[in-house]
């Protein structure tokens, strides 16, 4: 079965621009997660998704904002973009309800540079 | 406040030895931890998981044990291969709160042939 998509897989941007990054998850799946990954600090959770409505939100401002639709895809958008937002940002999504993190598939990630 | 730690940036072990990566944690709420291994430009992959309830569970060539009284779990590897070289991340959940893992932030483990 097709895994976690994530388009694009790169993404170069200008400092104060914005940008919307997509995630389409395994078919079935309900719940959708974002991280961003950056050198050294491990993967920060920025929110979770499940059936159309946030259900967990990281510590992050809120220039971060995501979304997802009735087909499970999500969509996560960066607004006034500075230099330290350049990071590999991730998708996971997952079958199960409880909230254990078990089965979490990851995409291969979008790679967003702020220049 | 890091919540998961992984305090050894790097581990280096000979082909055929045992690899064991080790990850803290201080939220006592957390009841489900997972590993994960993570190549370049790709996304992190499940590896196993270890319930609270637990304190050690086996898939082949891994084994995760949990000691909830010291807030420790740890990753074995044996025997060790080249294909393992990569960054392994530790990750920990607290169910009924939604799929938030709080990672920490990876070890990297080279594998010499």
């Amino acid at each position: 079965k097709a895994g976690v998509t994530q388009t694009p897989r790169y993404l170069i941007k200008t400092r104060g621009q914005q940008v919307t990054l997509s995630c389409s998850p395994i078919s079935g799946h309900r719940s959708v997660s974002w991280y961003q990954q950056t050198p050294g600090q491990g993967l920060q959770f920025l929110f979770e998704y499940f059936s159309e409505t946030q259900r967990n939100k990281g510590n992050f401002p809120g220039r971060f904002s995501g979304r997802q639709f009735s087909n499970s895809r999500s969509e996560m958008n960066v607004s006034t973009l500075e230099l330290g937002d350049s990071a590999l940002y991730l998708c996971a999504s997952s079958l199960n309800q409880l909230g254990t993190g078990y089965g979490y598939t990851f995409g291969s990630g979008t790679r967003l540079t702020v220049v | 406040d890091q919540q998961v730690k992984q305090n050894s940036p790097s581990l280096s072990v000979q082909e055929g030895r045992i690899s064991i990566l080790n990850c803290d944690y201080t939220n006592s709420m957390f009841d489900y931890f997972l590993w994960y291994k993570k190549y370049p430009a790709e996304g992190p992959t499940f590896l196993i998981s270890i319930s609270s309830i637990k304190d050690k569970n086996e898939d082949g060539r891994f084994t995760v044990f949990l000691n909830k009284s010291a807030k420790h779990l740890s990753l074995h590897i044996v025997p060790s291969q080249p294909g393992d070289s990569a960054v392994y991340f530790c990750a920990a959940s607290t169910s009924g709160y939604g799929n938030k893992l709080v990672f920490g932030a990876g070890t990297i483990l080279r594998v010499k042939s």
